[in-house]
């Protein structure tokens, strides 16, 4: 059974660029979360799908966007890459039904993503 | 608004001594508080939860964590490190009514032989 998986590992863009990462939720998962971590940093929650729909968004401007197809798979996009958007990003898939989170969030590995 | 605190950025213990990671929490009620820990180009991974049930609250890999109201600290031990055990950990909050997590800003335990 797959946990997490994103795609890809890393990336290299330039500034002004734009960029698709994408998330595959652990089998049975319907709810993806996405998180951005600087370098030496915590992770921040960035927003979070469900049934192909954005429920939760942090304090991330619009250039940060998303997507949830049929199959809970996710996408995140980031328009007009700025130096300050390079950072490890984090997907996390849960199963809606269960009450709380954080004990029944899985995390992939992430994708490495540098501006330059 | 909720958040944590971790009081040490750097953390090094010799194998087999104790380890003690500092967590400080704000919070205007009971909060849901986690420890995760990060290897190098791994996921996340889910230590320990605290719920109103028990203050001691026992983990994965002989870690735990006890939650004092008093001190709003939720600190993270092990009696004895494994050199396994170097990673960074993430003490985390989670909101009431959310299903977002906020972390604190990480401790990078070493430990040496």
């Amino acid at each position: 059974d797959a946990g997490v998986t994103q795609s890809p590992t890393h990336l290299i863009k330039t500034r002004g660029q734009q960029v698709t990462l994408r998330c595959s939720p652990k089998s049975g998962h319907d709810t993806v979360s996405w998180y951005q971590q600087a370098l030496g940093q915590g992770p921040q929650f960035i927003f979070q799908y469900y049934e192909e729909e954005e429920r939760q968004r942090g304090n991330f401007p619009d250039r940060f966007s998303g997507h949830q197809f049929p199959n809970y798979s996710s996408e995140l996009n980031v328009n007009a890459l700025l130096l300050g958007d390079s950072a490890l990003y984090l997907c996390a898939s849960s199963l809606n039904w269960i009450a709380g989170v954080g004990e029944k969030l899985f995390f992939g590995s992430g994708t490495q993503l540098s501006v330059l | 608004a909720q958040s944590v605190t971790q009081l040490d950025s750097h953390v090094s213990v010799s194998e087999g001594t104790p380890v003690l990671l500092r967590c400080n929490y704000s919070s205007s009620y009971s909060p849901s508080l986690f420890w995760y820990v990060q290897h190098p180009n791994k996921g996340l991974q889910l230590l320990l939860k605290y719920t109103s049930a028990a203050t001691l609250v026992k983990g994965i890999n002989g870690f735990e964590a006890e939650f004092k109201k008093s001190e709003t600290s939720f600190h993270l031990t092990k009696p004895s490190a494994h050199m396994s055990d170097a990673a960074e950990y993430f003490c985390v909050v989670n909101p009431a009514n959310t299903d977002k997590l906020i972390f604190g800003t990480g401790t990078r335990l070493q430990v040496f032989p």
